[in-house]
């Protein structure tokens, strides 16, 4: 079967730094991706890792090793603004997503 | 760049009745759609793949007759939910990627493009 767990929640400050951690059991990989979605909003693409390492886009960067099976967000100068939920996902075989558990960050003043 | 269009963007019905809601990719093709269900506080579980001009390819657990999927061109597809129940109630949110050009760049393998979520709510 496919599973992707993450942390339920996080809580962090603004200013802060913050990573969200995703352990992934799937079959078929073909890389890991992250997304954002704000309560009752679409999700919206953040990052994506095919090979090992950290990719960095802005604020936001993300890293994956596959032989742990393990990819983390890391987020920098939080803004209030990202309190989201966030997702992994695993593209799979024809370029299906599976998505992770979701972690709900909320950044505090 | 790159817009999915949903429609309606909620929807409140009786129970028994049918469904359709619209997935449209605005500025590209796309020869494949994907069909997500989201649950208050849960994740996005992927209901089936559309496919423009073939049958839909339904993931287990999925009934197909009862999500009907039709992908008739290259930038609409549907998803009726039949004789809907209220434990049908979600959010239904559309993704489609393209394999060439979005927008007049080369689009990126992984990444795909979600309309805004329906929220269906069946009495």
């Amino acid at each position: 079967g496919q599973s992707l767990e993450q942390p339920s929640e996080v809580t962090a400050v603004e200013g802060a730094i913050v990573q969200i951690n995703c352990t992934y059991q799937t079959s078929g990989f073909y890389g890991l991706s992250w997304y954002q979605q704000h309560d009752g909003g679409a999700p919206t693409f953040l990052s994506y890792n095919a090979l090992d390492g950290l990719e960095e886009t802005g604020r936001f960067s993300s890293f994956l090793s596959r032989s742990d099976s393990y990819g983390y967000l890391l987020l920098q100068e939080l803004q209030m603004k990202d309190s989201a939920s966030y997702f992994c996902a695993v593209t799979g075989g024809g370029n299906k997503l599976t998505f992770g558990t979701g972690t709900q960050l909320k950044v505090e003043l | 760049g790159a817009v999915v269009s949903q429609h309606p963007s909620w929807v409140i019905c009786k129970s028994g009745t049918s469904v359709k809601i619209e997935c449209r990719s605005l500025d590209f093709q796309a020869t494949t759609m994907f069909w997500y269900r989201q649950f208050p506080k849960q994740s996005l579980m992927l209901m089936a793949t559309s496919n423009e001009g073939s049958k839909a390819t339904y993931e287990q657990g999925v009934e197909k007759d009862k999500f009907l999927i039709n992908h008739a061109s290259l930038t609409l597809s549907t998803l009726t939910v039949t004789s809907a129940h209220p434990e049908d109630s979600s959010f239904y949110i559309c993704s489609a990627r393209d394999q060439g050009f979005v927008a007049g760049k080369q689009s990126s393998y992984n990444e795909q493009f979600f309309g805004p979520g329906t929220r269906l709510t069946v009495l």
